[in-house]
Order: structure tokens, then C-alpha cells, then sequence
């Protein structure tokens, strides 16, 4: 069956715009996380959603990172008034219940480079 | 606090040996331990978990791990490396039951195979 998937697969931003990131998780799935990974580094979690509530966003570096997931499927992060520091893959995982046990499964990544 | 460390940043192993690689955590109660890897331009990929049970775990792609909790480490294993192997190897760790629903990760070991 389809994994995660992730679009753009590369985005180029100039400092100061706002992007949007979007994650189609495996269907069915009612957990999802977003996870940025910087060069050189393991992932670091950003937020998290159960069906379409965001139960944990302690991640989330700034208030520029905004994420939404309103009909309980496909999620954007977005990321306002981009700095070079935003530059990094940004993963997406779902995982079928949440539970702790589950497995988490990843798709491909966005990888944002903010000139 | 929960965290994972990957003690090595590269590691070499010749084509036919076998391979370890390396991990230790830190969680409060019982762990979920995960290990993913990463080929180039591409998302993480599940190759084998702990949660409960038989300390030897085994995986996708002739992979296993074995867990030992005094040594509080999950080293990853294989008898025999192909270079196809060769790629990022991330560590992850969860605390079980009552821990936050996302994943910790170690920074990555490089594995590459030589022919």
C-alpha cells in the first residue's frame, strides 16, 4: 500500500517568506507527528496530532511554526517569515492507533533551504 | 528526561563481516526502542523495534538487536554486511506507558561496507 507521502520534496525560500509543508499519511492512520532534521543530526520532534487535535506541539521552536491537521488526515506546517536557521529536512510519521508500542513509519522529508 | 546517544559517528566494516552498531539510552521506566535507517534523499525506514519479551530482536534485512537492560544499551547487528547496507542508522527510544508519544533520537552512525 501507499507509505507517507510528502510534497514539495525541496523547497527554496528566500528569508522572510512563509512556507507550507504538506504531509498525506498513511490512510487510516489516526496518529501523526512531525519531526525536523537538522544537517548532520538525528530528528527532533515538532508536534504531534490524534485525528485532528494537536495534543502535543512542545516542539515547536517558535511561534512562526504553525501546524494544522483539520479533517483528521493530510497536515501542513507552516513556517512564517523564514529564517536560515529553518533550513532542515522536515519528516513526517504516522502511526495506525498512537499507541507507544506502535510503530512510527516516515515519509521521504521536505528538505526547506532558506537563503 | 529521556535520550539516546550513538556513541560512533562512522563506522567501516569489510563485505561478509559482521556488524554492530551501537546504542544506549536513558529513560525513566521501561523503554521502546526503535532502530530506522536512512539511505540518501530518502525518509527513515522501520527496521526493528523493542517493547517487551525476547531481549534478541530481529528485523528487516537479516538485521537484529539485542537489548540489555543493566547495560541500559540496544546494539544493532548483522552476521553478515553487504555494501548495500551502507547508509545512516538512527537509534530512537520511548518511555513506556507513560511517556511522551514521540520518539528521541540519537544523532546517527554512518555504516559503510567496503567491498
Amino acid at each position: 500500500g501507499a507509505g507517507v507521502s510528502q510534497s514539495p520534496r525541496y523547497k527554496v525560500a528566500k528569508r522572510g517568506q512563509d512556507v507550507a509543508l504538506r504531509c498525506d499519511p498513511i490512510s487510516g492512520h489516526v496518529s501523526l507527528f512531525w519531526y525536523q532534521q537538522a544537517l548532520g543530526q538525528g530528528p527532533e520532534f515538532l508536534t504531534y496530532f490524534q485525528n485532528e487535535a494537536q495534543l502535543d506541539k512542545s516542539g515547536l521552536p517558535s511561534d512562526r511554526f504553525f501546524a494544522e491537521r483539520p479533517e483528521g488526515s493530510v497536515s501542513t506546517l507552516k513556517i512564517q517569515r523564514t529564517q536560515q536557521e529553518d533550513s532542515a529536512v522536515y519528516l513526517c510519521a504516522s502511526s495506525s492507533t498512537g499507541t507507544l508500542q506502535e510503530t512510527q513509519y516516515f515519509g521521504p522529508g521536505t528538505r526547506l533551504l532558506v537563503l | 528526561a529521556q535520550s539516546v546517544a550513538q556513541p560512533e559517528d562512522q563506522v567501516n566494516v569489510a563485505e561478509g563481516n559482521p556488524l554492530t552498531v551501537k546504542c544506549t539510552y536513558s529513560v525513566s521506566g521501561n523503554p521502546y526502542l526503535f532502530w530506522y535507517v536512512q539511505y540518501p534523499n530518502r525518509g527513515l525506514q522501520f527496521l526493528l523495534k523493542y517493547i517487551t519479551g525476547d531481549n534478541l530482536v530481529k528485523g528487516s534485512y537479516g538485521f537484529e538487536a539485542e537489548f540489555n537492560k543493566s547495560q541500559t544499551s540496544f546494539h544493532l547487528k548483522k552476521p553478515s554486511a553487504l555494501v548495500s547496507d551502507s547508509a545512516l542508522y538512527f537509534c530512537a527510544v520511548r518511555a513506556g506507558q507513560t511517556g511522551a508519544n514521540n520518539l528521541f533520537f540519537g544523532t546517527g552512525t554512518r555504516l559503510t561496507v567496503i567491498p
